[in-house]
C-alpha cells in the first residue's frame, strides 16, 4: 500500500512570497490532516478535513494561509504570503479512522 | 498549559542499556487516545501504538513496552537493549474525542541518541 505523499520535499523561499504545497493521502482515507513542525517542537495541528469539508481550521492562519481539498483526495496547503516564522516543516496525514494517522515525508519550508 | 508534556528533551545511552522516555497528559475527557511516535532524520512520523483510555493494559511488542497508568497520568515507553538504529526523536500525542472533531496534541518530543 502506498504511503501519503508530500511535493515538494524542501523549499526555500524569501519571505513575502507564496508557496504551496500538496499532499496524496492514502486511498480510501477520508480524512486529511495539515501539521506545521517548527524546529524542536512537536507538530502543531492546522486543518483537518472530513472528504472535502474542513472539521477544524481553528489552528490555521487564514490572514495568510489557505487550504483545500477538492474532489476529498488530494489537498493543497498555501502560505501568501509568506514570513520568517514560517519555517518549519509541513506534514501531512491521512487517516481511515478517527484514531488513527499516516504521516507524509514532509515538506521543509525555510523563508529568508 | 501543555496537554502532553514529555520532560525530557535529550537522552543519551550506551547500546544494550534500557531507556524509558516518559510522557504526561492532561485531560478531563473521559475518552482519549494515546499514541507514541519515531521520527527519525527523514522526517516521516512513524506509528509505534495507541492506546485508548479504556484500555490500560500494558503493551509489549519485541524490544519495546508502554506503562500506561492512568492515576497518574502517564504513558511511558521502555526500549529494552537498546540499539544504535534506535537513535530519533520521540514524540507521545493525544487525541480527545469531540463530536465535532477530535483534538490532536503533540508532546515537544525526547531525542534519544543511542551510543555504540
Amino acid at each position: 500500500e502506498a504511503g501519503v505523499a508530500q511535493s515538494p520535499r524542501y523549499k526555500i523561499i524569501e519571505k513575502r512570497q507564496s508557496v504551496a504545497f500538496w499532499c496524496n493521502p492514502i486511498s480510501g482515507h477520508a480524512t486529511l490532516y495539515w501539521y506545521q513542525q517548527i524546529l524542536g517542537q512537536g507538530p502543531k495541528l492546522l486543518i483537518q478535513f472530513q472528504n472535502n469539508g474542513v472539521v477544524d481550521d481553528s489552528q490555521l492562519p487564514k490572514d495568510r494561509f489557505s487550504a483545500e481539498r477538492l474532489k476529498g483526495v488530494d489537498s493543497t496547503l498555501k502560505i501568501q504570503p509568506a514570513k520568517l516564522e514560517d519555517s518549519a516543516v509541513y506534514l501531512c496525514a491521512s487517516s481511515p479512522d478517527p484514531d488513527t494517522q499516516y504521516f507524509g515525508p514532509g515538506t521543509r519550508l525555510t523563508v529568508l | 498549559a501543555q496537554k502532553v508534556t514529555q520532560a525530557q528533551t535529550e537522552i543519551s545511552v550506551v547500546e544494550k542499556e534500557d531507556v524509558t522516555l516518559d510522557c504526561v497528559y492532561e485531560t478531563r475527557d473521559t475518552t482519549y487516545y494515546l499514541f507514541w511516535y519515531k521520527q527519525p532524520p527523514s522526517g516521516e512520523l512513524v506509528f509505534l501504538i495507541r492506546r485508548n483510555s479504556f484500555d490500560e493494559q500494558n503493551e509489549i511488542s519485541g524490544r519495546y513496552s508502554w506503562n500506561f497508568q492512568k492515576s497518574t497520568s502517564s504513558f511511558n515507553f521502555t526500549i529494552t537493549a537498546s540499539q544504535v538504529v534506535d537513535s530519533s526523536v520521540y514524540f507521545c500525542a493525544l487525541i480527545e474525542a469531540r463530536d465535532t472533531g477530535n483534538q490532536f496534541y503533540f508532546g515537544t518530543g525526547t531525542s534519544l541518541t543511542v551510543i555504540p
